[in-house]
């Protein structure tokens, strides 16, 4: 069946480090692919998303690409801030199938550090 | 944008009792809307699918006649803990969606707990 796969948690930086939390996937069809953020107490929000290959998602200074290639959507940030401590899942929605359900990751939590 | 309310927020009740939790769509129509449960460090679960005005489709393992679902409308449904049990507690989230490829909107989650 559908799966993603990322990267455990948590990651801990310094502020204006360089972020990257690798995410891969498994679909039987052409999932869309999303990024969702929850920040301390509060349900999840979308970060970004990509429907086809090649397209970049960006928001907040997060990118992501979907890759076909290498099945993967790994999430970046160029200079992390300390807002940015939350638990990142990546999910994908698969059209191929009838039950359209969005499928997400086990999440990777954030810390950044002052 | 599009907005979905969760109520309550927070809720205690005893064991043996029924609690419900309700999700709006404020200010779409929602056709599906999907429950979760949120274990501590771990991922969504992803508990049933809702689709107004038909039964609710749930996951394996999940006690349909413990979490009853109702979707009576295009911007309600409420999730019923039946007979909670210190065991149910859990961060329980719900989101919606118009329909195909468009993002999930969550609600900002139920914190159940069980005493």
């Amino acid at each position: 069946g559908d799966s993603v796969t990322q990267m455990e948690g948590p990651v801990t930086l310094s502020e204006e480090a360089f972020l990257t939390i690798n995410c891969t996937y498994t679909a039987t069809g052409y999932p869309s692919l999303f990024w969702y953020v929850q920040y301390p107490g509060e349900g999840l929000q979308l970060l970004l998303k990509a429907t086809k290959a090649d397209d970049k998602g960006s928001n907040k200074g997060f990118e992501a690409t979907y890759r076909k290639e290498t099945t993967s959507f790994h999430l970046e940030k160029g200079s992390v801030q300390v807002s940015d401590s939350a638990v990142y899942f990546c999910a994908l929605s698969d059209r191929g199938n009838r039950d359209d359900k969005i499928i997400f990751g086990k999440g990777t939590r954030l810390h950044i550090l002052p | 944008g599009a907005v979905v309310s969760q109520h309550p927020s927070r809720v205690i009740c005893k064991s043996g009792t029924s609690v419900k939790i309700e999700c709006r769509s404020l200010d779409f129509q929602a056709t599906t809307m999907f429950w979760y449960r949120q274990f501590p460090k771990k991922s969504l679960m992803l508990m049933a699918t809702s689709n107004e005005g038909s039964k609710a489709t749930y996951e394996q393992g999940v006690e349909k006649d413990k979490f009853l679902i109702n979707h009576a409308s295009l911007t309600l449904s409420t999730l019923t803990v039946t007979s909670a049990h210190p065991e149910d507690s859990s961060f329980y989230i719900c989101s919606a969606r118009v329909g195909g490829d468009s993002p999930l909107h969550f609600g900002n989650g139920t914190r159940l707990t069980v005493t």
